[in-house]
């Protein structure tokens, strides 16, 4: 069974642009999951869908947005990008929405903003 | 975001030793603790779910308990091998989203 896949692996831009990650979760999996770990912090939680909705967000401000698609799939968007963007963005996914479900990580996105 | 303490932040240890670290959470609106272990360069990995007050998991030479009431929980890692080496991380589950620790970064000496 393939595991969560995101893409690309890595990714630099320039202060200012706008970044788009994907995200493919397991298959059957309806909820997909993002997080950011920036440099010398811990995983922080970014946003959590399930079957297509936005369910929660995260302390970040409204430039970091995204969507899932009817596959579940799902992309995170950037705005407006600030160097402090810079980190590692993990994206997970499970089998259901309970606090109580596994959730399986993706490879992850590096992203460097210069 | 819920406040999580991982103790202590890194620790060595001799292979074939034993050891343990410590996850503290907040023991309010308790749902469930989640144990992942990371390695440098790959995925976080689930190690265990745990809900039950009391509750023990084991999965080889990993085993973790948890106190809800007091809202800590043990992770045990018996026989330490190098591929042990890692980042173990503890993430209580709350309003369907997992609040991180910081971690405990295990490195084994051969």
């Amino acid at each position: 069974e393939a595991g969560v896949t995101q893409s690309p692996t890595h990714l630099i831009k320039t202060r200012g642009q706008q970044v788009t990650l994907r995200c493919s979760p397991i298959s059957g999996h309806t909820s997909v999951y993002w997080y950011q770990q920036a440099l010398g912090l811990g995983l922080q939680f970014l946003l959590w869908y399930d079957e297509g909705e936005e369910r929660n967000r995260g302390n970040f401000p409204p430039r970091f947005s995204g969507r899932q698609f009817p596959n579940y799939s799902s992309e995170l968007n950037v705005n407006a990008l600030e160097l402090e963007d810079s980190a590692l963005y993990l994206c997970a996914s499970s089998l259901g929405p309970g606090t109580t479900d596994t959730q399986y990580f993706g490879p992850g996105t590096r992203l460097t903003v210069l | 975001i819920l406040n999580v303490e991982q103790s202590p932040q890194s620790l060595h240890v001799q292979e074939g030793d034993s050891t343990n670290f410590t996850c503290s959470f907040p023991s309010s609106n308790f749902y469930a603790l989640h144990w992942y272990r990371w390695e440098t360069a790959k995925s976080p990995e689930a190690l265990f779910v745990m809900t039950l007050n009391g509750d023990e998991k084991k999965k080889g030479r990993i085993s973790a308990t948890l106190n809800t009431k007091e809202g800590y929980s043990y992770l045990y890692i018996k026989g330490s091998q190098p591929e042990d080496s890692a980042t173990y991380l503890c993430a209580p589950a709350n309003d369907y989203k997992l609040s991180f620790g910081a971690g405990t970064t295990v490195t084994v000496r051969a």
